[in-house]
């Protein structure tokens, strides 16, 4: 299996500028994660799906930020306009239902100048 | 409110050496994580224990539920160890995983 795979790896935008960030889950799991890291604030939950329904996105910082899953394998996750503080490293993780472990895409670094 | 706490903040170990790194949590649980991210930043899933013992070669993880406690060993460590090691804890209620802050291991030769 190939893993979470997320793209792009890097991206460097300047501010007001829309961000797209992708991920297709590992086969089969039917939960996806979207998680943002930044050395403040550590590993945050932005939002979570469940056969592709959103179910909580009460971590998503404001409406800048917007995330679709339009079938079970694959996701966006969208910042328009962009700021220097949405800069951070970008995670997608999936899982199969139930309590299951979590495996986690390399991560986009977006720097936002 | 709830809370995961991980504890030593930094550890710095002589190659050979083993650890203990603890997570607290405030409330009962029905999943555990234990995930190690290297200096590459890439997180790995170690260890689904919401309760238990496992091991798996030279790391071991031990969570008491009824204590609100989960310890991850690493013996014999290498300089390969290194990076930041999260415990992740989803509570009772599914919520969905919560990260503490972890615990930043540098193992040196």
């Amino acid at each position: 299996d190939a893993g979470v795979i997320q793209s792009p790896r890097h991206e460097v935008t300047e501010m007001g500028q829309e961000v797209t960030l992708r991920c297709k889950p590992i086969s089969g799991h039917n939960s996806l994660f979207w998680y943002r890291q930044t050395m403040m604030r550590g590993l945050e939950l932005l939002i979570y799906f469940n056969n592709n329904v959103p179910i909580d996105d009460s971590g998503m910082p404001e409406d800048r930020f917007s995330a679709k899953m339009p079938n079970a394998s694959f996701s966006t996750l969208k910042i328009q306009p962009s700021e220097p503080r949405d800069s951070a490293v970008y995670f997608c993780a999936s899982r199969r239902d139930g309590n299951e472990k979590l495996f986690f895409g390399s991560g986009t670094q977006l720097s936002v100048l | 409110g709830i809370q995961v706490e991980q504890s030593p903040p930094d550890l710095i170990l002589q190659e050979g050496a083993n650890s203990t790194l603890r997570c607290n949590f405030s409330d009962s649980v029905n999943n555990l994580q234990w995930f190690h991210q290297n200096p590459w930043g890439q997180l790995i899933n170690l260890f689904y224990i919401p309760s238990g013992t496992k091991q798996n070669g030279r790391l071991s993880a031990t969570t008491v539920a009824t204590e609100r406690y989960s310890l991850l060993y690493i013996s014999s460590s290498q300089t390969t160890d290194s990076g930041v090691y999260f415990c992740a804890v989803e509570f009772t209620g599914n919520t969905p995983l919560v990260f503490g802050k972890g615990t930043r291991l540098s193992v040196i030769a």
